[in-house]
């Protein structure tokens, strides 16, 4: 199947320092990812929608400044989080849908990123 | 948007058959019904997908009543590496469909 790849798979930084998350889809062309947050024992949090060549679409109470989406490519996707806070501390996760696979609805998930905020 | 409801938990044994039930009472026409799996720091894993009557695969079975109104993944023969939660997702399968995931069901198997 797909493969979606994310990079960090960890990272730590400082407060007010910023931090840049890739998704890739590593053997598909995907004009649109999609971006999540979880936090412990709860549930995928979808934040924006990243599309390619175009400004994301943000859900609702999710701060576009602060979480920089860019989709430079039909296989990358970054999401920066601007001057992090440890509130900012969470698993951010990216998903992807292969148009490739004809009548397949299955979007793919990275493995995730960890980001800790100290 | 669909919104599901499932239970927020459930426990089994080793070798038995686990079947979890979603609720999705206003899936559109268009919606398909797809259940993912997740364990700890990982990202979420395609078990399953469907729109209506049976579908099975290596890993799973998943039933959808006529009015589709709600569904029931089947998993035979858990073992405990089956602990994870278990999210079920209704939408349209449009590149730009967005998945909601809801609170998803926490399936703990014991030896």
């Amino acid at each position: 199947g797909a493969v979606v790849s994310q990079h960090p798979s960890w990272v730590i930084c400082k407060s007010g320092t910023s931090v840049k998350i890739e998704c890739r889809s590593l053997d598909f062309q995907a004009t649109t990812m999609f971006w999540y947050r979880q936090f412990p024992k709860q549930s995928l949090m979808l934040m924006a929608t990243s599309n390619e060549g175009s400004k994301a679409t943000y859900e609702q109470g999710v701060e576009k400044d602060k979480f920089l989406i860019n989709h430079a490519s039909l296989t990358l996707s970054t999401l920066t989080v601007t001057s992090a806070h440890p509130e900012d501390s969470s698993f951010y996760i990216c998903s992807a849908r292969d148009l490739g696979q004809g009548n397949s609805y299955e979007q793919y998930f990275g493995p995730g990123t960890r980001l800790t905020v100290t | 948007l669909a919104k599901t409801t499932q239970p927020i938990s459930m426990d089994s044994y080793e070798g038995q058959e686990v079947n979890i039930t979603c609720s999705h009472n206003n899936i559109a026409t268009n919606d398909y019904i797809t259940w993912y799996q997740q364990f700890p720091s990982q990202g979420p894993r395609f078990i399953i997908q469907g729109y209506k009557t049976k579908v099975t695969n290596e890993v799973a079975s998943l039933f959808i009543p006529a009015d589709r109104k709600s569904s029931t993944l089947s998993l035979p023969r858990v073992s405990l590496s089956d602990t994870a939660v278990y999210y079920c997702l209704v939408g349209y399968g449009g590149a730009t469909n967005k998945l909601i995931f809801g609170t998803g069901t926490l399936l703990a198997v014991q030896p």
